[in-house]
């Protein structure tokens, strides 16, 4: 009964660097997304998927990228990692079309020095 | 501008009396959900409590219910003879239909109960 998995669960990065946060779900959840967590901001959307293929951004979603090729993962992609993303990240899922509460992973713990 | 707003950045609350989390919130949509969620020290989100803006009862689950005052779009959440394990930030949250069903977070409030 895994859910939703997030891998890793504490990273640290050097400025300039890149890497991929990975989230899978074993619920054949329609909808996905990610989020940050700062202290004093709540949980912010950076973005989401309603469907394999389909992506969307949320909130704040600049320096980061997403894709959805299957239904199971949905990755998130930092390009050029920056101290302002330190961060918790939480990955989400959920069914579509449904107010249905969100599932969530247990949170990778990022820092960018 | 902010969708949910939660007032109340900390409350410290006396073990076994009820507390009182405010949340309100802005939508045109006519369908949409609310929700609550605690997050412990240990820092996993724990889903409390659901809403729906057709539903014409308050959502009750155990020591938690939903105070939904549609008119004044606010949903707030009791807790009735709160425990030492209720300390935890609590975040409110809400699904729109018309925006992709996106689930939206307020930035919680920290809630500490005094033994």
């Amino acid at each position: 009964n895994a859910g939703v998995t997030q891998t890793p669960k504490f990273q640290v990065l050097k400025t300039g660097q890149s890497m991929t946060l990975q989230c899978a779900q074993d619920m054949n959840h329609e909808y996905m997304s990610w989020y940050r967590q700062d202290p004093g901001m709540g949980l912010r959307l950076i973005h989401y998927s309603v469907g394999a293929g389909i992506t969307d951004q949320g909130e704040v979603p600049n320096g980061y990228n997403v894709s959805r090729s299957t239904t199971e993962d949905f990755p998130l992609r930092l390009l050029s990692a920056a101290p302002s993303q330190t961060s918790v990240y939480f990955c989400a899922s959920s069914p579509s079309g449904k107010n249905t509460e969100a599932f969530f992973g247990q949170g990778t713990r990022l820092t960018v020095v | 501008a902010q969708k949910i707003t939660q007032t109340q950045p900390g409350m410290f609350v006396q073990e076994k009396e009820a507390v009182t989390l405010d949340c309100t919130y802005d939508t045109s949509d006519q369908s949409y959900g609310l929700f609550w969620y605690k997050q412990p020290s240990s820092g996993e989100m724990i889903f409390l409590i659901y809403q729906g803006s057709y539903d014409e009862q308050n959502a009750t689950e155990g020591r938690y219910s939903l105070n939904f005052q549609k008119a004044r779009k606010s949903a707030n959440l009791v807790i009735s003879a709160s425990q030492l394990g209720d300390s935890a930030m609590y975040f409110c949250a809400m699904r729109e239909r018309s925006r992709d069903d996106k689930i939206i977070f307020g930035k919680g409030t920290r809630l500490h109960i005094l033994p």
